[in-house]
């Protein structure tokens, strides 16, 4: 079965270093969701790509977070400089949406657990 | 504009039913579900889209009720693999965007 791979896994880091989670979409897949999860907010759009180019990225703080997609297989989430209140699990998600089918499934990857020290 | 979702935990025993309800604050274009295990990624589940179609997966359905503005989740003769926290993700505006807000999740227990 496709996957869609996260990396690291795990990241324990200090206040003010910069972090950077990796993300494999599903092959063919041509739309790319960051989400954070806490248990306080649940779920959280951060930012989202379509054919690369980004499309939304309001639910992100522009100041110290930043993401990317420097080609088709990788897309990129930074902080920097982090914060423990950016500790949580980020989840990485890919579909194919084309507007005559609509809606399609998101299919997550297993996510990256930050913890900020 | 995040949807509510209530309960937030039920507790069952194996082969109890249980429903999962998800409402919105604003008109609905689609509803979908998704169901997380502890420690791993959410899995999709359905798409619900305008129509109030009910769509099936296993013993799990869900309707979709547009003038409500929700979307029911229904788990029939539940199985200890029904365990995990569901979330409902909503999507305001047709245009392929994909964008989902999710729900905080309704956290489901099934006990021998």
């Amino acid at each position: 079965d496709a996957r869609v791979t996260q990396t690291p896994r795990h990241k324990v880091t200090e206040m003010g270093q910069e972090v950077t989670m990796r993300c494999q979409p599903i092959l063919g897949h041509n739309t790319v969701f960051w989400y954070r999860q806490t248990m306080m907010q649940g779920l959280e759009l951060l930012a989202y790509f379509r054919n690369r180019a980004p499309l939304d990225d309001s639910g992100m703080p522009k100041d110290r977070f930043s993401a990317e997609m420097p080609d088709a297989t990788l897309a990129t989430l930074k902080i920097q400089p982090s914060e423990p209140r950016d500790s949580a699990v980020y989840f990485c998600a890919s579909g194919l949406v084309r507007v005559a089918d609509g809606n399609q499934p998101q299919h997550f990857g297993d996510g990256t657990r930050l913890s900020i020290l | 504009q995040q949807p509510v979702q209530s309960p937030q935990a039920v507790i069952l025993r194996e082969g109890e039913d249980a429903v999962i309800n998800c409402s919105s604050s604003k008109a609905l274009y689609s509803v979908h579900w998704y169901r997380q295990k502890h420690g791993e990624a959410p899995v999709f589940l359905m798409i619900l889209l305008k129509g109030g179609e009910q769509k099936g997966h296993e013993k799990i359905s869900a309707s979709f009720n547009e003038k409500k503005q929700q979307s029911s989740l229904y788990l029939t003769a539940s199985q200890l693999s029904y365990s995990g926290t569901y979330f409902c993700g909503t999507e305001i505006t047709r245009g392929g965007s994909e964008k989902l807000v999710f729900g905080k999740g309704t956290k489901l227990t099934v006990n021998p």
